[in-house]
């Protein structure tokens, strides 16, 4: 089973409207991170926000916010205001505790959203 | 912004040849990784490093050696080189810890004829 699922290979948002990228994960552990990163078309990967899995709220990067729903092992990413820039890339990832520590604090990605903002 | 270089930014390279990929870090941070980005796939890891000359397999090391011999650089060889390997690659960075994000170098196209 794939542990990040990003189910929209695709998705189109007018300028100035608010869009929403899904992402579910499947973990057994507890303690884990949840990552969204941006690639646009010059290829580099930026990171955009972070989650926890204790935080009791949703994380909030400027535009980005993160709807976290521990339950339903969902980490949505919503982009308030879309602008034209935005369009790009968009993955989803998670580290877990079980490859951390001595191990290797390795992402696991989604294949990602690819995200195009119509002017 | 983190202190990656890649180098080559790109090189083809034909079948069969061994081809070697740096990655350069300033920011003496002890993990760092090597990935793939292929169409469909996302990003993939190939191997990774927890400190100088510790290294281990990640997801998708079949073809594929590392080393690490300084903090500053970690090496990704390709033997001999195939098709398959004609990919996207990316190293990143990161401190230990769940919270801290990985960062990432600019890539390195490497096109396998």
């Amino acid at each position: 089973a794939q542990k990040i699922t990003q189910t929209q290979p695709g998705m189109f948002v007018q300028e100035k409207e608010a869009v929403t990228l899904d992402c579910t994960y499947d973990t057994s552990d507890q303690s884990y991170g949840l990552f969204w990163y941006k690639q646009p078309s010059s290829g580099e990967m930026i990171f955009l926000i972070y989650q926890g899995s204790y935080d009791e709220q949703n994380a909030t990067e400027g535009r980005y916010s993160l709807n976290f729903q521990k339950a339903r092992k969902s980490a949505n990413l919503v982009i308030s205001a879309s602008q034209l820039g935005d369009s790009a890339m968009y993955f989803c990832a998670m580290r877990e505790a079980a490859y951390s520590g001595a191990g290797s604090y390795q992402l696991t990605f989604g294949k990602g959203t690819k995200l195009s903002v119509i002017p | 912004d983190a202190g990656i270089t890649q180098s080559p930014r790109h090189k083809v390279t034909e079948t069969g040849t061994p081809v070697t990929l740096r990655c350069h870090q300033t920011e003496n941070h002890r993990y760092m990784y090597w990935y793939r980005q292929d169409p469909g796939h996302g990003l993939r890891l190939i191997h990774y490093s927890y400190g100088v000359k510790d290294t281990d397999k990640g997801e998708v090391s079949d073809g594929y050696s590392v080393s690490r011999s300084k903090t500053e650089d970690f090496l990704l060889t390709l033997e001999s080189a195939t098709s398959s390997q004609t990919s996207v690659y990316f190293c990143a960075i990161s401190e230990s810890g769940l919270v801290y994000e990985q960062f990432f170098g600019p890539g390195t196209r490497l096109t396998v004829l």
